[in-house]
């Protein structure tokens, strides 16, 4: 009965360097989003999953931003050669289709 | 194309008096519509929902929203602000009936002032 985790929940590393970023949906939401949040500023949608579909990619900021979905199961976004304007909250969140959107606490990312 | 646009990022009010934040949307169908409250250093968080039910809808907390299709507004209100809803409060739009994106607003900030 566990909510969304995220995982790390803090990281912190140098510019050019990969990251990954990990979501563990409730069980049974179908759709998965990724969102980021930066300093005082609302929600920036990244992407979506929904079951097998294609995913939404369409607010993925740069190519260097992907990420995966195995199934119904966890997520990974993966930004490559960080910048320091990747610094942000991901957030990651599931739903079942149009329903409420359960969150995760997100993992802050700073990059230096 | 939906878009959600909330008014005032910055709201204060004195602990007791009413709380509104207001939040309008444009949507090309049936909208679902969702107040989620931030607190400091926190995920968010569901207030409430309108998914084409009672059109007055209550959440958490005490707080309430209504949908005017009319207005094509649906506006978060709190009859007596507490100091525990200092927080940042996002309003968000989805189609209904369909697994798709969600919209969210940039954001409003409530400051209680004691």
């Amino acid at each position: 009965g566990a909510g969304v985790s995220q995982s790390p929940s803090n990281k912190v590393t140098e510019k050019g360097k990969d990251v990954e970023l990990r979501c563990d949906p409730i069980s049974g939401h179908t759709a998965l989003y990724w969102y980021r949040q930066r300093l005082g500023q609302g929600l920036e949608f990244l992407i979506y999953f929904q079951g097998n579909s294609a995913p939404d990619k369409s607010g993925l900021p740069s190519d260097r931003f992907s990420a995966e979905r195995t199934g119904e199961s966890v997520s990974t976004l993966t930004i490559q050669r960080t910048q320091q304007e990747d610094s942000a909250v991901y957030l990651c969140a599931s739903s079942r289709l149009a329903y409420e959107q359960y969150f995760g606490p997100g993992t802050r990312l700073t990059v230096t | 194309a939906q878009s959600v646009t909330q008014l005032g990022s910055h709201v204060s009010v004195s602990e007791g008096a009413l709380v509104l934040l207001r939040c309008n949307y444009s949507s090309s169908v049936p909208p679902y519509l969702f107040w989620y409250v931030q607190y400091p250093n926190q995920g968010l968080q569901l207030l409430l929902k309108y998914t084409s039910a009672a059109t007055l809808v209550k959440g958490i907390n005490g707080f309430e929203a209504e949908f005017k299709k009319s207005e094509t507004s649906f506006h978060l209100t709190k009859p007596s602000a507490h100091m525990s809803d200092a927080a940042e409060y996002f309003c968000a739009v989805s189609k209904a009936n369909t697994g798709n994106q969600f919209y969210f607003g940039t954001g409003t900030s409530l400051t209680v002032i004691p």
